[in-house]
């Protein structure tokens, strides 16, 4: 199974901030890369999918980047309700798995 | 509106069978993929496992721990995905959200863009 490891775990950041959430791949998948929001006792959200594509509806200070074992994920400016939980996941190969989450909040 | 409602949570007792609903509306359901994800609680995100549509075969996977015990089908009849668990364990113990494993246009990238609000299964003595 591919492994996904993210980094920080939890980070801490004000409004308005530039924030960066990485993972990696314990093995090379592409651009097969998606990232979800969850906030406290919610279903996730869907933000990013194939490492870069922002999903509709999503707004723009969201971006993802990377292909291979490397992605991130970057929030330009920091807004409330962007505090949350952040997953990555790998849709390469089944089983899919998630990265263990990097929860955001606030300083 | 696209929706996904999640059914058939409670509490069982470990060795006991539960049968997770999810029934959908606002799209063509028989030609999506569904999946399901779990989340025990205070923990991360897990896959637990996938069927296809039945024009793309209607096969499953799963994820390792729960291979033999549970069982992923689905009724395009009545709009409705199904998780059967038997064998139940204490480490089953999560919400259980049902979602559409979509494909970008044109392309082989997955990604599940619309999620039930879950419902939770308790395994304990």
């Amino acid at each position: 199974d591919i492994q996904m490891t993210q980094s920080p775990s939890s980070l801490s950041a004000s409004v308005g901030d530039r924030v960066t959430i990485t993972c990696r791949a314990s093995q090379s998948i592409g651009t097969y890369l998606n990232w979800y929001q969850q906030k406290s006792g919610k279903a996730p959200k869907l933000l990013i999918y194939a490492a870069s594509s922002l999903q509709s509806g999503v707004p723009s200070s969201f971006s993802g980047s990377g292909s291979g074992t490397d992605f991130t994920l970057t929030i330009s400016s920091l807004q409330p309700e962007d505090f949350a939980t952040y997953y990555c996941q790998q849709s390469y190969s089944t089983p899919y798995t998630f990265g263990q989450g990097t929860k955001l909040d606030i300083k | 509106e696209v929706q996904l409602v999640e059914s058939g949570g409670g509490l069982v007792e470990p060795g006991g069978s539960l049968r997770l609903s999810c029934a959908a509306s606002g799209f063509t359901f028989s030609n999506a993929w569904m999946t399901w994800v779990r989340q025990a609680p205070g923990k991360g995100l897990e896959w637990v496992g996938r069927i296809k549509s039945k024009t793309d075969g209607g096969t499953t996977d799963y994820v390792a721990p729960v291979k033999g015990r549970f069982t992923i089908s689905r009724d395009d009849s009545r709009n409705t995905l199904f998780l059967q668990m038997n064998s139940l364990k204490i480490e089953d113990t999560a919400v259980y959200y049902c979602t559409t494993d979509t494909a970008a246009a044109g392309t082989y990238h997955y990604y599940m863009d619309v999620w039930g609000k879950g419902t939770t299964v308790t395994v304990s003595s």
